[in-house]
């Protein structure tokens, strides 16, 4: 079963407009929801996260937004630059024994046009 | 403050035998987490390692294994390959359970 949820394989949008990306969840007991963005040939790279308490996190373009009643978060870039274009993936922390992991999305691939 | 690397980039096993993947996590992390991300999936974990013990293993097979040495580096050894096995497995690692995991580059396996 798929726990976390990004519906959309690709989006494209164009420079200096708003990007969003959109997750779903079902399970409640996760306590942090993250981004991370994915450059071909390298390894995912941490974004901007939000912990299950808030509704909102921002951090300069990146804005979080977690809407907890629906289980749903959506990530907005305002605004688009090029350089956005990557595969973004949604991930949520949970618990396995003693380890906190990361499930994650099966990404976005966004596309930034000039 | 050197990233995490992983060895080799690249690798072609065929079904059936062993393989064993590399990673050096960033310099003062102890924590170190191997994920497999299938062609057009999000990485999905198989298991962490805290200070050289296992302390978390997501739904793979025995046959998936794992070491971490005291200098916090670890392996991730593979048993009899499948070709399902094919996959790109990345590493992360991190300071205790911090939020925040850097990924290594991840290694290409391909089983034929």
């Amino acid at each position: 079963d798929q726990q976390v949820k990004q519906n959309s394989p690709s989006l494209s949008v164009q420079e200096g407009r708003i990007s969003i990306l959109n997750c779903d969840y079902t399970n409640s007991m996760f306590d942090y929801f993250l981004w991370y963005k994915k450059y071909p040939a390298e390894g995912p790279t941490f974004l901007i996260s939000i912990s299950s308490i808030k509704d909102k996190n921002e951090d300069g373009r990146f804005t979080v937004f977690l809407n907890k009643s629906a289980k749903h978060l959506s990530l907005h870039i305002v605004p688009s630059q090029p350089g956005d274009s990557a595969v973004y993936f949604c991930a949520a922390r949970g618990i396995s024994g003693s380890a906190r992991q990361l499930t994650f999305g099966s990404g976005t691939q966004l596309t930034v046009l000039p | 403050e050197t990233g995490v690397t992983q060895s080799p980039t690249h690798l072609i096993k065929t079904r059936g035998q062993q393989v064993t993947l590399r990673c050096s996590s960033q310099s003062g992390h102890n924590t170190v987490s191997w994920y497999q991300q299938a062609l057009g999936q999000g990485p999905q974990f198989i298991f962490q390692y805290y200070r050289e013990e296992e302390n978390g293993r997501g739904n793979f097979p025995p046959r998936f294994s794992g070491l971490q040495f005291p200098n916090y580096s670890s392996e991730l050894n593979v048993n009899a390959l499948e070709l399902d096995d094919s996959a790109l497995y990345l590493c992360a690692s991190s300071e205790g359970q911090g939020l925040e995991a850097f990924f290594g580059q991840g290694t290409r396996l391909t089983v034929v």
